[in-house]
């Protein structure tokens, strides 16, 4: 499984974009790209998933160069409620292998 | 769609004691369930991977024969801490994928146990 390195913490505003880059410098051919975000004492919650370019949802866009040694999650116009942790995962089957995540703390 | 629920949501036991808990995928057909555990302000830990009718795949270090793992049928897979101790007391979390091929996982809400 690729390791995957992000930020530990990353603050914003209400109404802002929130970008969290993943490196990912071992990304085999068939792994894909996946982001996760979790509430305190809950399970975790599939945001979005991308192998490359880009990929939107109604909730966030992944970016994916095309080395996709990296990758981007991008939160729209966040609120209070998106103060959560978020991991990137990187693989080619089904197991997952969570890495420390980023807390994203949104303040009004 | 695609729900997980776990039961109970929280419990606490006695050491020496064994606790189990329930994964259900309560929509869909899970042929293959995820146990993890984790610890305040740490990640996700992947114990073992659990296929419907066959034996569960522990992860390296992970104790098979006191986190017992079944998973009797497509929608139900159950934990069971035996002989609990305090140093198991953590956030254990189940997932459920709707195929083999699939990547996105249905992660139940957790359930934490405390061992006193």
């Amino acid at each position: 499984l690729a390791k995957t390195t992000q930020p530990i913490s990353m603050d914003s505003y209400e109404g802002q974009e929130v970008n969290i880059t993943c490196s990912h410098n071992n990304i085999a051919t068939n792994d894909y790209i996946t982001w996760y975000q979790q509430f305190p004492s809950q399970g975790p919650r599939f945001i979005i998933q991308g192998y490359k370019t880009k990929v939107t949802n109604e909730v966030a866009s992944l970016f994916i160069p095309a080395d996709r040694k990296s990758s981007t999650l991008s939160l729209p116009r966040v609120s209070l409620s998106d103060t959560a942790v978020y991991y990137c995962l990187v693989g080619g089957d089904y197991k997952l292998s969570f890495g420390a995540g980023t807390t994203v703390t949104v303040r009004a | 769609g695609a729900v997980v629920s776990q039961h109970p949501s929280r419990v606490i036991c006695k050491s020496g004691t064994s606790v189990k808990i329930e994964c259900r995928s309560l929509d869909f057909q899970a042929t293959t369930m995820f146990w993890y555990r984790q610890f305040p302000k740490k990640s996700l830990m992947l114990m073992a991977t659990s296929n419907e009718g066959s034996k569960a795949t522990y992860e390296q270090g992970v104790e098979k024969d006191k986190f017992l793992i079944n998973h009797a049928s497509l929608t139900l897979s159950t934990l069971t801490v035996t002989s609990a101790h305090p140093e198991d007391s953590s956030f254990y979390i189940c997932s459920a994928t709707t195929s083999p091929q699939s990547y996105e996982q249905y992660f139940g809400p957790g359930t934490r146990l405390t061992v006193t």
